[in-house]
């Protein structure tokens, strides 16, 4: 069964500096979206990408966080200037359609230190 | 605001007792709501999406059952795999993207 697949599965990182999490979305899916999880919090969303743009972003999604989709299978987040409080699990997620279930990677677990 | 409210925040069953997961919500307009299981690492692994008020899916020892206020999840004769988080998770009408976790019920299963 395809799935979403991320790495890496774990990055540490000094506060400061920028860092890239890689994502491989399910090939035929159109949407995809980024989703945060601090330690025993709950999942919270980032930020969904369709058509090559942005489609909406949460309050989290400042100026210091970008996504991409550099070519035809990865989608990348992007945080340029790392801080403590974003520590957390990553997690990158895609759909067929904006109405049919996301599916989810295994994450990727960032400790900024 | 939307809002998403499980309980309990955790469960401890014997294999073999039945029981069930709450999930109250609360959006301007349901598009779906969606169960997910999540193991210790992992990301969330889809269950099932729910449309409307009265509709039911199944799978294996799991049911799912939506009214217009809250969603069951019923577990029926657990065994030790099935020990798990499980979430709940909405999307609005108004043609978000986005779906909105709960925090999760913390499920173990005791053989």
């Amino acid at each position: 069964e395809p799935e979403v697949t991320q790495t890496p599965s774990h990055q540490v990182t000094q506060m400061g500096q920028e860092v890239i999490l890689r994502c491989v979305p399910i090939s035929n899916h159109l949407y995809f979206y980024w989703y945060r999880q601090i330690l025993g919090q709950k999942v919270e969303f980032l930020v969904s990408f369709y058509n090559n743009e942005i489609s909406e972003k949460s309050e989290i999604f400042d100026d210091q966080f970008s996504v991409e989709r550099p070519d035809g299978s990865n989608f990348t987040l992007k945080i340029r200037s790392t801080k403590l409080e974003d520590s957390a699990m990553y997690f990158c997620a895609s759909n067929k359609g904006w109405n049919q279930p996301q599916h989810f990677g295994d994450g990727t677990r960032l400790s900024i230190l | 605001e939307d809002q998403v409210t499980q309980s309990p925040e955790a469960l401890r069953l014997q294999e073999g007792e039945s029981s069930s997961l709450n999930c109250s919500y609360t959006v301007s307009g349901l598009r779906g709501l969606f169960w997910y299981r999540q193991d210790p690492g992992k990301g969330p692994e889809f269950l099932f999406t729910l449309y409307s008020a009265g509709e039911e899916k199944e799978k294996e020892r799991l049911k799912a059952t939506l009214t217009k206020k809250e969603s069951f999840l019923h577990i029926t004769a657990p065994k030790p795999e099935d020990s798990a988080t499980y979430l709940c998770a909405v999307q609005d009408l108004n043609r978000d993207d986005k779906i909105i976790f709960g925090k999760g019920t913390r499920l173990h299963i005791l053989p």
